[in-house]
């Protein structure tokens, strides 16, 4: 199946700091997800980017949509302990819905007192 | 609006038996995804039920099988279950309407663990 390559796949980080995280794929998306799993529940959505070059935010957030429809970036700024989890990267390919979504291998933040 | 739920929560059973899990989307939703979360190959796609039909399907063999009720509730049955297959199976809930039908919603998941 297709592969999101997500990087990178930790982070160490201290409390205050930004942080930059972003996915990259060979093929074509029409649809950006980003999501946050904390231990034991399941992904919850975050940002949702649905035209190349859209840049969206939310809250301390903020998520673009590659221009080549194959990559995409998540900005967390002034990291807070809460924002310690797992972000993982989901893509829907052009063409329909055959796969589902496309998730990459996560990028596991952790923030250092 | 109550988000996704999925029961059991927590799941043992032996290796070739078969088990059954279930999964209410949020309300008016009538799209319901199961996905396999391992920390091998991390989050992988079964399969996606809409209007009680399977739309969409992943690359997992025929021991994996699903179905949706009239209610939107949908159920995942793994048969003969190998260590494999030990997992968080996580169930995601969609409006399904296919414009705007890719924002899902995940249940908390239940962890299957096969002995």
């Amino acid at each position: 199946g297709q592969q999101l390559n997500q990087s990178p796949q930790s982070m160490f980080i201290q409390e205050g700091e930004d942080v930059s995280m972003n996915c990259t794929s060979s093929s074509i998306f029409n649809t950006w997800l980003w999501y946050k799993q904390d231990p034991g529940e399941g992904p919850v959505l975050l940002i949702a980017l649905y035209k190349a070059g859209e840049l969206t935010s939310n809250g301390r957030l903020t998520a673009q949509f590659g221009i080549t429809r194959k990559d995409s970036f998540l900005n967390i700024s002034a990291s807070i302990p809460s924002d310690v989890g797992i972000y993982f990267c989901a893509g829907q390919l052009v063409g329909g819905g055959a796969d589902g979504l496309t998730f990459g291998k996560g990028t596991h933040l952790i923030i250092q007192p | 609006k109550a988000g996704v739920t999925q029961t059991p929560r927590y799941l043992i059973k032996t290796r070739g038996q078969q088990v059954t899990l279930s999964c209410s989307p949020i309300s008016g939703h009538r799209s319901v995804s199961w996905y396999q979360q391992t920390p091998g190959q991390g989050l992988q796609f079964l399969f996606e039920y809409f209007s009680e039909t399977q739309r969409n399907k992943g690359n997992f063999p025929g021991r994996f099988s699903g179905r949706q009720f009239s209610n939107s509730r949908s159920e995942m049955n793994v048969s003969t279950l190998e260590l494999g297959d030990s997992a968080l199976y996580l169930c995601a809930s969609s409006s399904g309407v296919r414009t705007v039908t890719y924002e899902q919603y995940f249940g908390p998941g239940t962890r299957l663990t096969v002995t």
